[in-house]
């Protein structure tokens, strides 16, 4: 157990419809992390928050969007969502991205898909 | 942009022979990591590497970070059926602690 909780573990919807995917991060970890893993694909990085702000930016489309809370738990909200947004996200958590870190505790994933 | 190559793609493996990974890029990094995926899970991390030329263990796991700062391998001795999964490198550019790169993954299986 990671430490990390995603919410809900599947999800299945319809195209042209808006989702939202919650993160809880470990106790402690400031810096939260959104990925997206399309079927046998590597780990896109989509967003990352620390603290409640913005720190970096992947390759989120702009139907995308994430926010961190005062509670250090982060939303991923999808929209007009399409068949290949379908796909594995997960979510990290970790102290600070520092130098010398990079050490990331992935949640089990919230696995969407689009019909 | 910035990408790591890792390879082999896939491995099929018996029980009990050694694996040998790694990943390569253009560029200098400061941090290399390995993680494993299982199936259904999330990536766990598996060793990171901080030092040039660092060579780490974690049970029958050894990686090294390579002298050039360019590239890293993972090995794995007496494969057992829970290596089972998907290992991906990552590594941090020099210069840009914020964002990790990763590689593809190298899709293990072991033959019992």
């Amino acid at each position: 157990d990671s430490g990390v909780t995603q919410t809900p573990k599947h999800l299945i919807t319809a195209t042209g419809q808006r989702v939202t995917l919650r993160c809880s991060p470990r106790s402690g970890d400031l810096s939260v992390y959104w990925y997206q893993q399309s079927l046998d694909q590597g780990l896109q990085f989509l967003i990352q928050y620390y603290n409640g702000e913005e720190r970096a930016k992947g390759n989120i489309l702009e139907r995308f969007s994430a926010q961190q809370f005062p509670d250090l738990h982060s939303e991923l909200n999808l929209s007009s969502l399409e068949l290949g947004d379908s796909a594995l996200y997960f979510c990290a958590s970790s102290v600070e991205p520092g130098a010398g870190t990079g050490e990331l505790f992935f949640g089990e994933g919230s696995r969407l898909t689009v019909l | 942009g910035q990408q790591l190559n890792q390879s082999p793609q896939s491995m099929f493996i018996q029980e009990g022979e050694d694996v040998s990974m790694n990943c390569t890029s253009s560029s200098i990094f400061n941090t290399w990591l390995w993680y494993k995926q299982d199936p259904g899970e999330g990536p766990v991390l598996l060793i990171a590497l901080y030092k040039a030329g660092e060579l780490t263990s974690n049970g029958r796991l050894t990686a090294q970070f390579g002298i050039t700062r360019k590239d890293s391998f993972l090995n794995i001795s007496a494969s057992i059926p829970s290596d089972v999964g998907i290992y991906f490198c990552a590594g941090q550019l020099v210069g840009n602690n914020r964002k990790l790169i990763w590689g593809l993954g190298t899709s293990l299986a072991v033959n019992p």
